[in-house]
């Protein structure tokens, strides 16, 4: 039973579409979050969620918009991709937003040609 | 502000010793230790809340020395298992992380 699944594993896609990836944990936390690794390693913390309340917004593109429907749930909506989007987009979720441990996904790799 | 790890990389042989190294050039609360093998999510190994605390997980254990704004992990008597890309993160209301260091422990 996974305690934070991502959807879709793979995205390939052209420039210029919209992308989605979905997130979902069923560990009872109150705080989840958006990292993106780049082909560099970088994990840089994008967006976080404490009980669907947006808490840190990175600053991070327009064309990207997360969404919480409710605090098991975190999407994030990539409009008008561009090739430097390219990288692994891993979600995370954690008891809430303190000195928490944060519990990842295995990671949406989303390529863009 | 990025924590800065080093070394990058890291090459060791089985049952050899290795030191990974953390600072920050802000103060620091607490620092967390994740570790990421190839193709698959961070994992978490420590957390340190507070400074001179020290933590052992196996034989893998972290210092913090908050004076010095800086953590160290000790990794001693490599196993293969141990391969993988270690990452500090430090906390000012999220968690940032270090660049990475690259370990790999060879037969």
């Amino acid at each position: 039973d996974t305690a934070v699944s991502q959807t879709p594993k793979y995205l390939v896609t052209q420039m210029g579409n919209d992308k989605s990836i979905k997130c979902e944990q069923n560990l009872g936390h109150d705080t989840m979050y958006w990292y993106k690794q780049d082909s560099k390693k970088f994990l840089k913390i994008m967006f976080s969620y404490n009980n669907k309340e947006l808490i840190i917004n990175e600053t991070v593109p327009n064309r990207f918009s997360p969404k919480s429907p409710d605090k098991a749930h975190l999407n994030l909506h990539i409009n008008s991709l561009e090739l430097g989007d390219s990288a692994v987009y891993f979600c995370a979720s954690s008891r809430n937003s303190g000195a928490n441990v944060l519990t990842f996904g295995a990671g949406s790799r989303l390529t863009v040609l | 502000q990025q924590p800065v790890q080093s070394p990058q990389a890291v090459i060791l042989r089985e049952g050899e010793d290795a030191v990974i190294n953390c600072s920050s050039s802000k103060a620091l609360y607490s620092v967390h230790w994740y570790r990421q093998k190839h193709g698959e999510a961070p994992v978490f190994l420590m957390i340190l809340l507070k400074g001179g605390e020290q933590k052992g997980h196996d034989k893998i254990s972290a210092s913090f020395n908050e004076k010095k704004q800086q953590s160290s992990l000790y990794l001693t008597a490599s196993q293969l298992s141990y391969s993988g890309t270690y990452f500090c993160g430090t906390e000012a209301g999220k968690l940032i992380f270090g660049q990475g260091t690259e370990l790999s422990v060879k037969p």
